[in-house]
C-alpha cells in the first residue's frame, strides 16, 4: 500500500521560532491535507492543496503541493505556546478503487518552548 | 458550524464482550470513513461508505462490523474484543456529491475504547 514518511518525528523549539516539516510519498497523490491533533481529540484540518505546485496559507501557515505531487511541506511561522500537538500529513488518491479515503504520516510531534 | 458527533467518548469493555460506536456526520455529507488510531500512531482506515454503500475497506478486522443508515449515521460494530483493540476511533465525514467534492475529511472527537 502506499506509504507516507513524514519528518521530522519531532521538534522542540523556542516560542518565535519558525518550523518547517515535510512528507514524501512513493506514489502519487491528487490532494495533500494538514491536520493537526491534540492529546485525546481528533485530527483538525489546518491545510488542504488540490494541485501540484499549489502554495496555501492559513494565517501564520503555510503549505506546498509538490510538482511531482510526490511530497508536501508545512511551515508554520513565529510559533507559539498553543501551536503544540501533533501535525499529520495526509494524503487522498482519487483514482481507481481508492475511493478517498486518507493515508496518513507518523505525525511530527511539536513542542513550543515558552 | 455542527461537527462530526461520536458516541460514546469513551468505553470500557472486557475481553470477548462486544461494542457499537455510533457517528453522526456532518449535515449533508454523504461519505462516512472510520480509522483506528493506537497510543502513539497515526490513524489507520478501517472502511468508508457512501450513500449508505461500502466504498472501501482497509484494515478492519473480520470481527468488526459497520454500517451507515437513512439518516447517513454510522454505528462501527465490534465483537470478541481483545486487548489490542483498545485505540482511539475515529469517525470522518465529507461531502462527495454532484461533483462538489473537495478532498476534506472533517474528524470527530474519537471515541476511546478500552478493552481490560
Amino acid at each position: 500500500g502506499q506509504q507516507l514518511n513524514q519528518s521530522p518525528q519531532s521538534m522542540f523549539i523556542q516560542e518565535g521560532e519558525d518550523v518547517s516539516m515535510n512528507c514524501t510519498s512513493s506514489s502519487i497523490f491528487n490532494t495533500w491535507l494538514w491536520y493537526k491533533q491534540e492529546p485525546g481529540e481528533g485530527p483538525v484540518l489546518l491545510i488542504a492543496l488540490y494541485k501540484a505546485g499549489e502554495l496555501t496559507s492559513n494565517g501564520r501557515l503555510t503549505a506546498q503541493f509538490g510538482i511531482t505531487r510526490k511530497d508536501s511541506f508545512l511551515n508554520i511561522s513565529a510559533s507559539i505556546p498553543s501551536d503544540v500537538g501533533i501535525y499529520f500529513c495526509a494524503g487522498q488518491d482519487r483514482s481507481g478503487g481508492s475511493n478517498y479515503k486518507l493515508t496518513f504520516g507518523k505525525g511530527t510531534l511539536l513542542t513550543v518552548n515558552p | 458550524a455542527a461537527g462530526v458527533i461520536q458516541s460514546p467518548r469513551h468505553l470500557i469493555k472486557e475481553k470477548r464482550e462486544t461494542a457499537t460506536l455510533k457517528c453522526y456526520p456532518i449535515p449533508r455529507h454523504d461519505t462516512v470513513y472510520w480509522y483506528q488510531q493506537g497510543p502513539g500512531q497515526d490513524p489507520q482506515f478501517l472502511i468508508s461508505f457512501y450513500e449508505k454503500m461500502q466504498s472501501d475497506k482497509g484494515s478492519i478486522p473480520d470481527r468488526f462490523s459497520a454500517q451507515q443508515f437513512s439518516d447517513y449515521h454510522s454505528e462501527l460494530n465490534m465483537s470478541s474484543l481483545e486487548l489490542g483493540d483498545s485505540a482511539l476511533y475515529f469517525c470522518a465525514s465529507s461531502f462527495r456529491s454532484r461533483g462538489a467534492y473537495t478532498g476534506e475529511l472533517f474528524f470527530g472527537e474519537g471515541s476511546r475504547l478500552t478493552v481490560l
